[in-house]
């Protein structure tokens, strides 16, 4: 088993819905979570950044942790075609240098 | 911009020969690593350097060597590539363990 779990998609919405991206993960050590973007041919982009349990919301985007379900979201609202990319999720225990990464889901927000 | 410098951004190289892979970072950070994505496997880590002088050994070291002279460079040389490592290469750094990372645009090595 994998420590961490996504799924790949793809996922297609049309323009406007909200998209709900998650990870599932084993090791109840991770602290820390992230969220990247992935375009074609580019490298990750950090979208959001969370310690321990709880929400953050930063513009269309909100990150959502559940660490006693072991279970990171992440929400798009008014989804645009821009978005339309490769999100994957990361986490890493407290002061450690090895971070887990999901194998991303491909996400097509269609016009 | 601030941000991550990676080069070359592709390269096809023959079976057995030496390649270094170039990572130039100006956000001061202590940490950096070297990272393969591949189809279905996501990034897995090769490498990384918590500090200048440092590094330590990811998933998948074999067949990969770093060195960390100074803060902002964080070479990745492959002394005889194989096929199997054909992948796309990312560099990213970090101001510390457990801290966001920031990525580069990847090299893609064909090994042949």
């Amino acid at each position: 088993q994998k420590e961490v779990e996504q799924d790949p998609g793809p996922l297609s919405v049309p323009e406007g819905a909200i998209v709900s991206l998650n990870c599932t993960y084993s090791n109840s050590a991770f602290q820390y979570f992230m969220w990247y973007r992935q375009y074609s041919r580019k490298g990750p982009e950090l979208l959001m950044y969370t310690y321990s349990s709880g929400n953050k919301e930063d513009g269309r985007f909100t990150a959502q942790v559940d660490k006693s379900s072991k279970y990171i979201s992440l929400f798009i609202r008014d989804s645009q075609p821009s978005d339309s990319a490769t999100y994957l999720c990361a986490m890493t225990p407290s002061g450690t240098y090895k971070y887990i990464f999901g194998t991303g889901t491909r996400l097509k927000v269609l016009a | 911009i601030a941000g991550i410098t990676q080069a070359p951004t592709s390269q096809i190289l023959a079976a057995g020969r030496r390649m270094t892979l170039r990572c130039t970072q100006d956000m001061r950070h202590n940490a950096m690593y070297w990272y393969r994505q591949d189809l279905g496997l996501g990034l897995r880590l090769i490498h990384y350097s918590n500090t200048a002088g440092t590094t330590g050994k990811g998933e998948v070291p074999d067949g990969y060597s770093v060195s960390r002279a100074n803060t902002d460079d964080f070479p990745l040389t492959l002394a005889s590539a194989v096929p199997s490592q054909t992948s796309v290469y990312f560099c990213a750094s970090s101001a510390g363990g457990g801290q966001p990372q920031h990525f580069g645009d990847g090299t893609r090595l064909s090994i042949l």
